[in-house]
Parts: C-alpha cells; structure tokens; sequence
C-alpha cells in the first residue's frame, strides 16, 4: 500500500513561478523526505524533513510537516526550465523502510 | 559520491525466462531495496534486505524473489518473467537518512 499520495498528479507553470507540491500519508512516520526524478533515471534525494520539525529551508526548496494533518508540501520558489522533473515524497516509518508515493510532474515553461 | 550501479539499462526477456537483475553498492550501507516503477502508480517496494542474507516482503513480492549473498551486491529474480513485470525497475541503498538510487532498469517481457 502507498503511504504517500502527491497532489496534483501534474503542474505546469512559467519560468520564474513558484511550485507547490503536497504530499499526504496515512500512519506515523520518523521522517518524511522529497525526491526528484529526471525523466526515465534514477531518483535524487532533496531533502530530508524530521517528525518534530515543521518546516526545512534548503537553496529554492521549502518543506512544510503537519503531522496533525498528516500532509507535507513542497515548495519551489523562483522555479527554472531545469527543474522539470517528477518529485515524489516518501515516509520513513520505523523499521528502515521508504514508501514513496505517485509523485507529482512538473514542467517548467521557458 | 555514492554509486549505486544497476547491471543494465535496457533489457528485453521472453515470456517464462528467469531474469536477474544485478544492483552493487559501493557504500557500505547495510539496507538496500527493490522498486518497480508504473506510470500512474509510482513506485511500489518488492523486496527489502537489511543485512546479509536478511530480506523482508514489500507490498509486491509476488513473482519475485532476491539474494543478498554480499553487502554490496542485491540481486533481483524473476522466477519465471511474465508480460505484466514489464517495468522500470529501482535499486536504492540507504544511510540512516537519505536512499541513493540505481539508473533503473527498463525491462520489458515479451
């Protein structure tokens, strides 16, 4: 079963846009953690959010943890061509496990 | 940098044939993990192993079985390959934090 499900399925938008991308998930976690695909590779790590924080800045990317609501959103502000790819979130539970969700794709217009 | 090498990019079986596909590690991470990849349905855990000759069922592991002889090496059978594994497949290791995923294989059963 997935843990995470992604919103929206797709996203377009211009160059220089900010993209928004919410993850929810079903049981408790240890952490939860974004991933970027390029299209027919291999997933990247993003990064990494912990169960006690809300909120994790790294360059252009934003996370958010509501673990009350059980959902996560990620952020990319000032977004470019180059960012066109999928991202998936995916949960860590106890035991070491990753479950990933349907990942949302995006495409950024020039 | 971490390498996570997947023994082929592309591979093309027939109908009945025992497939493996071969993913070594070079990092010393003790978990490592199979994913298949479907559009629409992200990617969904097969096998997990968390040390030598330890392995766990993901939520797939029907038609699949896997060998982890040696820390690095985690390999991937298809027992006898039907149409429906035709697939992107994922090998991944992890820290205690991040996964570092494989290439992918793109297998398709004919």
């Amino acid at each position: 079963s997935q843990q995470g499900e992604e919103d929206p399925q797709a996203l377009s938008i211009q160059e220089g846009e900010n993209a928004t991308m919410n993850c929810s998930y079903k049981t408790s976690i240890n952490n939860l953690q974004w991933y970027r695909q390029n299209s027919g590779r291999g997933l990247v790590h993003l990064i990494l959010i912990r169960s006690n924080e809300r909120e994790k800045h790294s360059g252009r990317l934003r996370v958010t943890l509501d673990t009350s609501k059980k959902s996560s959103s990620l952020l990319i502000t000032a977004s470019r061509a180059a960012d066109t790819a999928s991202y998936f979130c995916a949960t860590d539970n106890a035991g070491n496990m990753l479950t990933f969700g349907g990942g949302t794709r995006l495409m950024v217009k020039p | 940098d971490v390498k996570v090498t997947q023994s082929s990019r592309y591979l093309v079986k027939r109908t009945g044939e025992k497939v493996f596909l071969e993913c070594v590690q070079d990092m010393d991470h003790e978990n490592m993990f199979w994913y298949r990849q479907d559009p629409g349905l992200g990617l969904r855990l097969i096998y997990f192993s968390y040390d030598v000759k330890m392995k766990e069922k993901g939520d797939i592991p029907e038609g699949y079985s896997v060998s982890r002889e040696k820390k690095e090496r985690f390999s991937l059978i298809l027992e006898s390959a039907s149409t429906n594994q035709t697939s992107m497949y994922l090998c991944a290791s992890r820290r205690p934090r991040e996964a570092f995923f494989g290439q992918g294989t793109r297998l398709t059963v004919v």
